[in-house]
């Protein structure tokens, strides 16, 4: 069964510094993927999404991810963190032959911290 | 993209009653998605809503406790039946059109059962 891993289920980093949250899948055939962020109650919005082209793909709220075919990772990335960005996020995947359905990692808090 | 209006946004029930959850959009879509997210959880996908026909279920959920309407391309209802306080969770509609890029969001119903 095709799986989505998000290795790190809490990431603290301080305000400007940058951070990497950490994504991998377990497809190797056409993939689709994307990252979402979740702020305290409220719901889901798209950050980035890859479907083809360029390996790196730029997002909302000046974040960024790079999907790397041969580790079958997309990390999401941020120069410089704000207060702001403490969210949830979460990575998920679809593919070919999957009717779209979403495959969802079990999500990344991010919390930034002065 | 389209625009999610997602009805109502917060309840708080009895148990042994029935919530109906409504998903508004503000444009046709193809497919049509409800998710349950429980408390500091990922996102679990209850069932793709087809429209004219009945939904379809993933494992560990059924039509009895989840029925499905979706009368049309815009618009859908999830009905939680019979609650009990395990069904507290937020609720979540997502829409996607086939051939374009990523999937929308409503902003989730958070419900509690008492």
């Amino acid at each position: 069964a095709q799986s989505v891993t998000q290795l790190d289920s809490q990431v603290p980093v301080f305000e400007e510094a940058p951070v990497e949250l950490r994504c991998n899948y377990s497809s190797s055939v056409s993939v689709y993927l994307f990252w979402y962020v979740q702020y305290p109650n409220q719901g889901l919005q798209l950050l980035l999404k890859y479907l083809s082209g360029s390996t790196l793909v730029k997002g909302i709220n000046g974040f960024e991810a790079e999907f790397n075919k041969s580790q079958t990772s997309f990390h999401l990335r941020k120069p410089s963190v704000h207060i702001s960005d403490t969210a949830e996020y979460f990575c998920a995947v679809t593919y070919a032959g999957n009717n779209r359905k979403l495959i969802w990692g079990l999500g990344t808090s991010l919390a930034v911290n002065p | 993209s389209a625009v999610i209006s997602q009805k109502p946004s917060r309840d708080i029930c009895q148990r042994g009653t029935s919530l109906t959850i409504q998903c508004q959009v503000d444009s046709q879509v193809t497919m049509m998605f409800w998710y349950r997210q429980q408390p500091g959880q990922s996102l679990t996908l209850i069932a793709t809503a087809n429209q004219g026909s009945e939904a379809t279920y993933e494992s560990g959920f059924v039509i009895d406790k989840f029925p499905i309407s979706r009368p049309n391309l815009t618009f859908s209802t999830l009905t939680v039946s019979n609650m009990s306080p395990e069904d507290s969770s937020i609720y979540l509609c997502s829409v996607g059109v086939r051939g374009s890029d990523g999937y929308t969001f409503g902003s989730g119903t958070r419900l509690t059962v008492v």
